[in-house]
């Protein structure tokens, strides 16, 4: 089992704020980080895989980093909007193949 | 292209009674399947992955089961159902671990 860590747990942020969370994973037998964009009532959806060591990624406001060798990865959002507000999950898969997710960041954007 | 169904959406069932979950991808061929739980005020627990049929892996000992009987089927199972197995039941799919994970649209239990 892959201990995956993520902080802070929760983040209220305002309109237009920009804001970034944490993911710590262990740095040996490294495969890839993966984040997940989770809405209520909805399923995770995929933001990224990343699997080199100083990756970055962006998909409009959002972006994240990666740091294989201290077991860390960022996620970035720009300029927060109301509908970025959702449960941020990041995954390390092992070498079975299985994932492991962190327990989450909640996002809320205040209006 | 690739899709992925789960049934049912939502569940009530007495504490003692048999629970079965469906899970069916469509799409794609040999696919690693995965069944998922997030507990009330908790994150998602691995609970049984797959790379193939008839091959089932468990992650945490409970009194929850699995099985794959065709190649995109997965099914989680429990003879007695206990208040703890409330949650969200989520499956998954995925080709490798350097590729995403696409879910399902999940199962909210609730055990009584």
């Amino acid at each position: 089992i892959l201990n995956v860590e993520q902080s802070p747990q929760s983040l209220h942020v305002q309109e237009g704020d920009s804001t970034n969370f944490t993911c710590s994973f262990p740095s040996s037998n490294f495969y890839a980080l993966h984040w997940y964009r989770w809405e209520t009532a909805k399923s995770p959806e995929a933001l990224f895989v990343m699997t080199l060591n100083g990756d970055e990624k962006k998909k409009g406001r959002i972006s994240a980093t990666l740091n294989t060798k201290e077991g860390y990865s960022y996620l970035y959002i720009k300029g927060s909007q109301p509908e970025d507000s959702a449960t941020y999950l990041c995954a390390s898969p092992n070498t079975g193949n299985q994932f492991y997710f962190g327990t989450g960041t909640s996002l809320t954007v205040i209006p | 292209s690739q899709t992925i169904h789960q049934w049912p959406a939502t569940l009530v069932q007495p504490v003692g009674s048999p629970l079965s979950l469906e899970c069916t991808v469509e799409g794609t061929s040999n696919p690693n399947l995965y069944w998922y739980r997030q507990a009330a005020g908790r994150g998602l627990q691995l609970l049984f992955y797959s790379v193939g049929i008839g091959q089932i892996s468990s992650e945490v000992p409970q009194n929850l089961s699995a099985s794959r009987p065709q190649d995109r089927q997965f099914i989680l199972s429990s003879k007695k159902l206990l208040l703890s197995d409330s949650g969200f039941y989520l499956c998954a799919w995925s080709v490798w671990q350097v590729e995403t994970q696409y879910f399902g649209p999940g199962t909210r239990l609730l055990v009584l």
